[in-house]
């Protein structure tokens, strides 16, 4: 079986302080890891996603996230903080069956960013 | 940039109702797949759809619920006889793309 575990369920951040938010997996094989976000009363946007390449991965508006084996860790990073930033963040692994695959979620890190 | 889209975007509907979801895929996309999100819980699996047939699907998926590609472009979920516990944010995804979901109501 596979999971992902999000270490904290509210981060709060000052605007233009950097952004950590954290993810530890568990996996039999070598995961696939993405990050989505989602926004109040929005569907799920694709940050980034790991997929076996680079370890350090670059996603959209400025966030990555770090692939470390040795901590099965693939915690989500951004430099400085935006106000527009504020959202829901999920941890997902992937588990491909062979001809679908099945996105785990973990329960998700809201980011508050204050002035 | 294509997007999946999914309408109704809000749905109130009574107990032992049927409620049919809506999504439009991307159009060159094999596989779909439809998420819940019971308000404040996580994302759940609900089941995955590849060359018009289910190819897994979650514990929660039972006979209640079914899915089907009606005329190659519509990806339904239908929910035969709604539960109060089926009220979530109900999200359909063509593969790792998500539309902005349906929040379905039962009363």
């Amino acid at each position: 079986a596979q999971s992902v575990t999000q270490l904290d369920s509210h981060v709060s951040v000052s605007e233009g302080t950097p952004v950590l938010l954290r993810c530890n997996y568990s996996s039999s094989y070598s995961p696939s890891l993405f990050w989505y976000v989602q926004h109040p009363n929005k569907g799920l946007q694709l940050l980034l996603k790991y997929t076996s390449a680079a370890t350090l991965v670059k996603g959209i508006n400025g966030f990555e996230a770090e692939f470390k084996k040795s901590e099965t860790s693939f915690h989500l990073t951004k430099p400085s903080a935006h106000m527009s930033d504020a959202a829901e963040y999920f941890c997902v692994v992937i588990r491909n069956t062979g001809t679908a695959s099945k996105l785990t979620f973990g329960t998700g890190t809201r980011l508050q960013v204050t002035l | 940039e294509p997007e999946v889209t999914q309408t109704p975007s809000h749905q109130v509907t009574q107990m032992g109702q049927e409620v049919i979801l809506r999504c439009v895929p991307i159009s060159n996309h094999l596989y779909f797949y439809w998420y819940r999100q019971i308000l404040g819980q996580k994302v759940e699996f609900l089941v995955s759809f590849y060359n018009n047939e289910i190819s897994e699907k979650s514990e929660i998926f039972d006979d209640q619920f079914s899915v089907e590609r009606p005329d190659g472009s519509n990806f339904t979920l239908k929910i035969r006889s709604t539960k109060l516990e089926d009220s979530a944010m109900y999200f359909c995804a063509s593969e790792r793309y998500f539309g902005p979901g349906t929040r379905l109501l039962v009363l």
